[in-house]
C-alpha cells in the first residue's frame, strides 16, 4: 500500500520570496507522483505530475518538483511566489505497475503569501 | 470538453433523511474516484471503479454509505440515513487509466442539520 506525508501543513511566505512544499511518500511498489492544487471552493486540478524520465518536472504556473528516489520525496518549488498562488497543495501518488490503481491524497500543505 | 459534471452542488438536508449525489465523468475515462473532504480528516478516498466496476470501497465509512456506477457515464453515491458527521464536501473525479491525469468535479457541498 502507499501513503504520502506532507510535513508541513501550512507554509506562509512573502510575495516574490520562493516556497518549497515538502512531500515524502511510501511504496513498495513503482509510482507515479502527482501535485494538486485546490482554490478556494473549488476542486483539484492538476500542476505537475512524474511518470518516467526526467527527475525534474515542470508544470503550471511556474511550479516544479523532483522526484528523488532515494529520499522518497518529490518537493514542489517556485522561485518566487505571487498572491494568486493562495491555495492549498496536495501530493498524490498511485502505483504504475497496475492499470486500475487508486490515487491516494496527502493531508495538503495551505499556503498563503504575505504582501 | 464539459470536464467532470457533479449534481448537486450544494444541498441542505436534515438528518434522517436520504442524499443522493451524481457524477457524469469526462466521455472516456475508464476510473471513477469518490472523495471526501473535511476539515478535520482532509481528501478521503471513498470508492474508486473502474471499468464501472467497483475495485475498492475500503474508504466507504459504513453501511449508509453506497456508490453505484450503471454505465460508463454516471455514478451515485448515496448517504442513507444522513447524519451530521456526514456534512462535508464529496468531489466525484474520473481518469484514463493509472498514471494519467485525474480530473475533479467542482464537489457537492453537503450540510446535514
Amino acid at each position: 500500500a502507499q501513503s504520502v506525508t506532507q510535513l508541513d501543513s501550512q507554509v506562509p511566505v512573502f510575495e516574490e520570496a520562493p516556497v518549497e512544499l515538502r512531500c515524502n511518500y511510501s511504496s513498495s511498489v513503482s509510482v507515479y507522483l502527482f501535485w494538486y492544487v485546490q482554490y478556494p471552493n473549488q476542486g483539484l486540478q492538476l500542476l505537475l505530475k512524474y511518470l518516467s524520465g526526467s527527475t525534474l518536472v515542470k508544470g503550471i504556473n511556474g511550479f516544479e518538483a523532483e522526484f528523488n528516489k532515494s529520499q522518497t520525496s518529490f518537493h514542489l518549488r517556485k522561485p518566487s511566489v505571487h498572491i494568486s498562488d493562495t491555495a492549498e497543495y496536495f501530493c498524490a501518488v498511485s502505483d504504475r505497475d497496475s492499470s486500475a490503481s487508486k490515487i491516494i491524497f496527502g493531508s495538503g500543505t495551505r499556503l498563503s503569501i504575505r504582501p | 470538453d464539459a470536464g467532470v459534471i457533479q449534481s448537486p452542488r450544494h444541498e441542505v438536508t436534515e438528518m434522517g433523511q436520504e442524499v443522493t449525489l451524481r457524477c457524469k465523468p469526462i466521455s472516456g475515462h475508464n476510473s471513477l474516484f469518490w472523495y471526501r473532504q473535511t476539515m478535520m480528516r482532509g481528501l478521503e478516498l471513498l470508492i474508486y471503479f473502474n471499468n464501472n466496476v467497483p475495485i475498492d470501497d475500503s474508504g466507504m465509512p459504513e453501511d449508509r454509505f453506497s456508490a453505484k456506477m450503471p454505465n460508463a457515464s454516471f455514478s451515485t453515491l448515496k448517504i442513507q440515513p444522513s447524519e451530521p458527521r456526514d456534512s462535508a464536501v464529496y468531489f466525484c473525479a474520473s481518469s484514463l487509466n493509472s498514471g494519467n491525469t485525474i480530473y475533479f468535479g467542482e464537489g457537492s457541498w453537503l450540510t446535514v442539520v
